[in-house]
């Protein structure tokens, strides 16, 4: 069973518009992450959450909002979408932030047009 | 902020031989560096990583090397086979923050019979 589920697999979208992408984890952790990987930009890491409160934020867009509901939940909530932001976006999480492993979901593949 | 650089973009190898990806990283407090593995159209796969407390770590075909001073580190594949051929990426992380991972550019290996 997957231990990580990113939800929607793939995504094409209009630009302009707003997509959420989901991500729910089974594995008891406590720290949950969102990467993005691009042509452009390869494996570019986006925020990090620890007991669903925020710990980093590299991403300069504040169209790129996370969302925690639950301690297993972490969605990205994307505005005002640009072709820029066609990318596979990848959900990650840890027990803890404290160095630890970070395995990764399976990614949701956006495309923006 | 953290750099990571991955010198190697692509490495063919003969099956049996040993692979060898080359990394190096800026920021002093980078203490957590995890090797991962992407096959075409998957996700990342966790391989091996080495804590900055100790120089050497192997797991079964696996060998990462750590060199504080050089501000370096490496991943051995020994022994290689066809299902090693992949994408290779290094990564380093620091306590503080968010734990982000600052990932290289990742290295194509590819092992031939």
């Amino acid at each position: 069973d997957p231990k990580i589920i990113q939800k929607p697999k793939y995504l094409v979208a209009v630009t302009g518009s707003e997509k959420i992408l989901i991500c729910e984890q089974y594995l008891g952790h406590n720290a949950m992450y969102w990467y993005r990987q691009s042509a452009k930009k390869p494996l570019e890491f986006m925020f990090s959450y620890s007991y669903q409160k925020l710990m980093d934020n590299q991403t300069a867009s504040s169209r790129f909002q996370p969302q925690s509901s639950k301690k297993n939940h972490l969605d990205l909530q994307i505005t005002a979408l640009k072709p820029d932001d066609s990318a596979t976006y990848f959900c990650a999480s840890s027990q803890d932030a404290g160095g630890r492993t970070q395995y990764f979901g399976p990614g949701t593949r956006l495309l923006v047009l | 902020g953290e750099k990571v650089e991955q010198h190697e973009s692509t490495l063919s190898v003969r099956e049996g031989d040993s692979a060898v990806i080359n990394c190096t990283y800026t920021d002093t407090a980078s203490s957590y560096f995890p090797w991962y593995k992407q096959e075409a159209g998957k996700s990342l796969h966790f391989v091996i990583d080495i804590r900055s407390n100790v120089d050497r770590k192997q797991s079964q075909r696996l060998i990462v090397l750590l060199d504080k001073k050089a501000k370096r580190f490496s991943l051995h594949i020994t022994a290689t086979q066809p299902e090693d051929s992949a994408i290779y990426f290094c990564a380093a992380s620091s306590y503080q923050g968010g734990r982000a991972l600052i990932f290289g550019t990742g290295t194509t290996v590819s092992v031939s019979p």
